[in-house]
C-alpha cells in the first residue's frame, strides 16, 4: 500500500464549477502538506502548504487538512479552462530536513468551456 | 528572478549508457532535490544535497548518483542505463527553512 493514495481521476468539470480534490495518507508522522500544480510537459508549481489541521484560503483555492482521519483536500472554487492540469499532493514527515516529499499519484483535472 | 534550470531537456540514450542532467538552482538556494517521475510510479525521491554533501537518498540502486557543487548547482548521473530508468527528471531547489520547493521543467530520458 501507497503512503500517499490520490485518485488519478481524469476528472472533467464545467467551467465556474467547484472542483474537489482528496488525498489519504497512511504514515501519522506527516506534519507538512502540500499542493503542486503540474501542467503538460512543465514541472510541479507550488500552490499551497499547510502545518496545522484546518482550512487555508487563496483566491481560489482551499486547502484543508484532517490529521485525525489522515485526509487533505484541495478545493477549487469557479473553475477555469487554465486550471486544467495535473493536480498533486504532497508530504513532508520533518520540516525541510533532507528535502524528502511523498507525493500522490496526481489527478488530471479538466475544465470545459 | 530566474527560476529552476535543467539541462539538457529531451535526451535519448541506449541501453547499457551512462548519462549526465544539469540542475541549476534559483540564486540562493542551497538545497536541491531530485525527483523521477513516470506514469506507473509517479514522483518519486531520489535524493537531496545541501552545501554540497547528500543529506538523504531514495530507494534507488547504486547507478543513480549525484553531486553538487560549490555553487549549488547540482547533476545527477545514471550508469549502465535500463529500459526502466526512461523517465522525467526533475530537480528542485529550496532556501533554508522554507517548504516552498521550486522544480525545474525536468529532463525527458529516453532509453531505446
Amino acid at each position: 500500500q501507497k503512503e500517499v493514495e490520490q485518485d488519478p481521476g481524469p476528472l472533467s468539470v464545467p467551467e465556474g464549477a467547484i472542483v474537489s480534490l482528496n488525498c489519504t495518507y497512511s504514515n501519522s508522522a506527516f506534519q507538512y502538506f502540500m499542493w503542486y500544480r503540474q501542467y503538460s510537459r512543465k514541472g510541479p508549481e507550488l500552490l499551497m502548504y499547510t502545518y496545522s489541521s484546518g482550512n487555508k484560503e487563496d483566491g481560489r483555492f482551499t486547502a484543508q487538512v484532517d490529521k485525525s482521519s489522515k485526509y487533505i483536500s484541495l478545493f477549487i472554487r469557479d473553475s477555469q479552462p487554465s486550471d486544467s492540469a495535473t493536480y498533486l499532493c504532497a508530504m513532508s514527515p520533518i520540516y525541510n530536513q533532507g528535502g524528502k516529499l511523498i507525493f500522490g499519484q496526481g489527478t488530471e483535472l479538466s475544465v470545459k468551456p | 528572478k530566474a527560476g529552476v534550470t535543467q539541462t539538457p531537456r529531451y535526451l535519448i540514450k541506449t541501453r547499457g549508457q551512462q548519462v549526465t542532467l544539469s540542475c541549476s538552482p534559483i540564486s540562493g538556494h542551497r538545497s536541491v532535490s531530485w525527483y523521477q517521475q513516470t506514469p506507473g510510479q509517479g514522483l518519486q525521491f531520489l535524493f537531496e544535497y545541501f552545501s554540497e554533501t547528500q543529506r538523504n537518498k531514495g530507494n534507488f540502486p547504486g547507478r543513480f548518483s549525484g553531486r553538487q557543487f560549490s555553487n549549488s548547482r547540482s547533476e545527477m548521473n545514471v550508469s549502465t542505463l535500463e529500459l526502466g530508468d526512461s523517465a522525467l527528471y526533475l530537480c528542485a531547489s529550496t532556501a533554508w527553512g522554507s517548504l516552498g520547493y521550486t522544480f525545474g521543467s525536468g529532463t525527458r530520458l529516453t532509453v531505446v
